[in-house]
């Protein structure tokens, strides 16, 4: 069974870079037609989709963040990871590794996602 | 970016009646629209992928139906644990976009 699992600091410096890493377990980060990505919910607010990549190597972020995120995949070790650089306190969130698939014109929904991990942006 | 509506944003009923949830796109998202239940304290779970389909383990009672730009989540006879958050997302453009969310509350 597929399981996810995000780490990471809890407690992050204004103006410092947020680093998550996302680990898969119960199948191959490589195969295709899935998508991993990031999404984060502010306390008490919806979710946020923040950026996903593909098997392939791909990547699409959401443009709200774009120019402080990179998500990156690390196959030899099943993982994929988060950075966000310049955090505020609107940075502070709990984040959620996720797995969806788009295929062949339908799609499968984020049916697999981690714990969550609670983020503070806090000095 | 295309927006998702939810509405309404709070809806107040008792275990065994019949919950309606609606979700509007700004555009045409065909089918590729999923909803979400949460929890307080957990991820969100999927529970209706291209708009219509339960996911795995999903009871009946949950029925998603829509196309284009109106959706909708009927929970035909609620059971006590599915008073919660509820969520659409569309998968037609990037970004993906979530709805403001409907908290289903015990009334």
């Amino acid at each position: 069974q597929l399981q996810l699992q995000e780490s990471g600091p809890g407690l992050v410096k204004p103006s410092e870079t947020l680093s998550l890493t996302c680990t898969v377990s119960g199948d191959s980060i490589s195969s295709s037609s899935y998508y991993w990505g990031w999404i984060r919910q502010s306390p008490g607010k919806g979710l946020e989709w923040i950026g996903s990549i593909y098997y392939s190597g791909s990547t699409y972020y959401n443009p709200s963040l774009k120019s402080r995120v990179t998500i990156s995949l690390d196959t030899s070790k099943n993982q994929f990871s988060l950075k966000v650089s310049s955090v505020t306190a609107a940075d502070t969130a709990v984040y959620y590794c996720t797995r969806d698939r788009w295929l062949k014109n339908y799609y499968y929904g984020m049916d697999v996602w981690g714990q969550g991990t609670t983020v503070t942006v806090s000095s | 970016e295309i927006v998702l509506t939810q509405s309404p944003a709070t809806l107040s009923l008792s275990p065994g009646e019949r919950a309606t949830l609606s979700c509007r796109a700004s555009q045409s998202v065909t089918s590729y629209l999923a909803w979400y239940q949460q929890k307080p304290g957990q991820a969100p779970r999927l529970l209706i992928y291209h708009a219509s389909n339960r996911a795995t383990g999903i009871p009946a009672r949950f029925r998603g139906s829509g196309s284009a730009t109106d959706f909708t989540l009927t929970i035909t006879s609620l059971e006590p644990e599915d008073f919660a958050v509820y969520y659409c997302q569309q998968r037609s453009n990037w970004p993906l976009t979530f709805g403001g969310g409907t908290k289903v509350e015990i009334k």
